[in-house]
């Protein structure tokens, strides 16, 4: 079955790197997602990375796929005040070639000043 | 604009009331869903629509009614709204995996 699971909250040091970790249970997942959503607004899409790669680089972020350990984390460098929201995890299972996504519940990221 | 537009973005409506949300895509897309975010929750898939008048069950159907009648159009439907439905709806589209959108949401509060 699907699961997704991420921890609840988050706090960082502003100018620290955060890191988000996700664990799920799909193997035949094939495409894995951060999205962050800020205070009152809708979902935005972060980053994705396909299960066959390790790693996937983009500007401030950093996101490392363990495929054996079904664990996915989301590294943001140098973090900023406009960092703070809520950022979900979500795995990708082809449903007759269409996409379903299964959502974790979603990591509450706090930046201290 | 490639956009998934969803209405109203706010409402607040009493128990028993039937209501509709409407969602729009202008991407032909032939894949739509909906989801709900509740806190702590993350977001649950209500219903999904693999093409016109296709429809199926995802993870928390109850309470729920969908339809495509066209392919832009996917609205959700609460024939008796209870409380335990107020939540933030979100209504997606695809093409295949790797390209999914989302509207903005709609808040909605049943009292």
């Amino acid at each position: 079955g699907e699961d997704v699971e991420q921890s609840l909250f988050l706090s960082v040091r502003e100018g620290d790197s955060s890191v988000i970790n996700c664990t799920y249970t799909d193997s035949s997942s094939t495409y894995l997602y951060w999205y962050k959503q800020e205070p009152g607004a809708g979902l935005q899409l972060l980053t994705y990375i396909f299960s066959n790669m390790d790693m996937k680089q983009d500007q401030r972020l950093t996101v490392l796929l363990n495929k054996k350990d079904k664990h996915l984390s989301l590294r943001i460098a140098d973090t900023q005040t406009g960092d703070s929201a809520i950022y979900f995890c979500a795995e990708s299972i082809s449903n007759f070639g269409n996409e379903k996504l299964t959502f974790g519940t979603g990591t509450r990221l706090t930046i201290i000043p | 604009e490639a956009q998934v537009t969803q209405n109203p973005r706010y409402l607040i409506t009493v128990t028993g009331k039937k209501l509709t949300v409407t969602c729009s895509q202008n991407m032909n897309h032939e894949y739509m869903s909906w989801y709900r975010q509740d806190p702590g929750l993350g977001l649950r898939q209500i219903y999904y629509s693999m093409n016109v008048e296709v429809t199926d069950k995802g993870d928390v159907p109850e309470g729920y009614k969908v339809s495509r009648k066209e392919k832009r159009n996917f609205p959700l439907i609460l024939e008796s709204p209870s409380p335990n439905q107020t939540s933030l709806y979100f209504c997606a589209s695809s093409l295949r995996q790797g390209y999914t959108f989302f509207g903005q949401g709609t808040r909605l509060t049943v009292v």
